[in-house]
């Protein structure tokens, strides 16, 4: 299947600092790719969908001048967490499509901590 | 999207099959029946999909009734390594259509 990165794999920041993500398609184009988040025994959480070249659509609540989302390119987008608190400590995990895939392919996660 | 009902835990002896099922009472014709699993701590894997028809793969099969209204996700002989979180997700076709998570079935394959 369809190769997706993550980077870092895991991150501490101190509060108020802004973290940047990478999620990187290795062996397709991603026309559209997605970031979730999942607090611990908890299910995954659509925070916004991007295509490449246009801005992300962020989902309910999700505050979009916190979760900066760039898509940029086919291979490559990135979300930073501007000024991250403690509460902003979660897995975050991206994933990406293709046009021609019905099947979403998901990075392996980066675990981020605020302290 | 259709939602979809599925068990909180399983378990499963190693060797043995491990069958999962999905009530999708809801789903309409245009939807799909996907399945992914995650591995803790790590990001969810595509397992499998389909739309009426019966599926297989190198990984597990699908079997979807005939009314549609629910499936199965077959894994012919568990592995300690198919220990995961299994989600059962419905979702029409189309590029920017999401996928709704729900909290899917703890299985627990054990030796």
């Amino acid at each position: 299947g369809a190769v997706v990165s993550q980077h870092p794999s895991r991150v501490i920041c101190k509060s108020g600092t802004s973290v940047k993500i990478e999620c990187r398609s290795l062996d397709f184009q991603a026309t559209t790719m997605f970031w979730y988040r999942q607090f611990p025994k908890k299910s995954l959480m659509l925070m916004a969908t991007s295509n490449e070249g246009s801005k992300a659509t962020y989902e309910q609540g999700v505050e979009k001048d916190k979760f900066l989302i760039n898509h940029a390119s086919l291979t490559l987008s990135t979300l930073t967490v501007t000024s991250a608190h403690p509460e902003d400590s979660s897995f975050y995990i991206c994933s990406a499509r293709a046009l021609e895939l019905y099947e979403q392919y998901f990075g392996p996660g980066t675990r981020l901590t605020v302290t | 999207d259709a939602k979809t009902t599925q068990p909180p835990s399983m378990d499963c002896a190693e060797g043995r099959a491990a069958n999962l099922p999905c009530n999708h009472s809801t789903i309409s014709g245009n939807e799909y029946v996907y399945w992914y699993r995650q591995i803790h701590s790590q990001g969810p894997q595509y397992i499998i999909h389909g739309l009426k028809n019966n599926e297989t793969n190198e990984m597990a099969s699908l079997i979807i009734t005939e009314d549609r209204k629910s499936s199965t996700l077959i894994l012919p002989h568990a592995t300690l390594r198919d220990t995961a979180v299994y989600y059962c997700i419905v979702r029409a076709a189309g590029n920017n259509r999401k996928l709704i998570w729900g909290l899917g079935t703890s299985l627990a394959v054990n030796p």
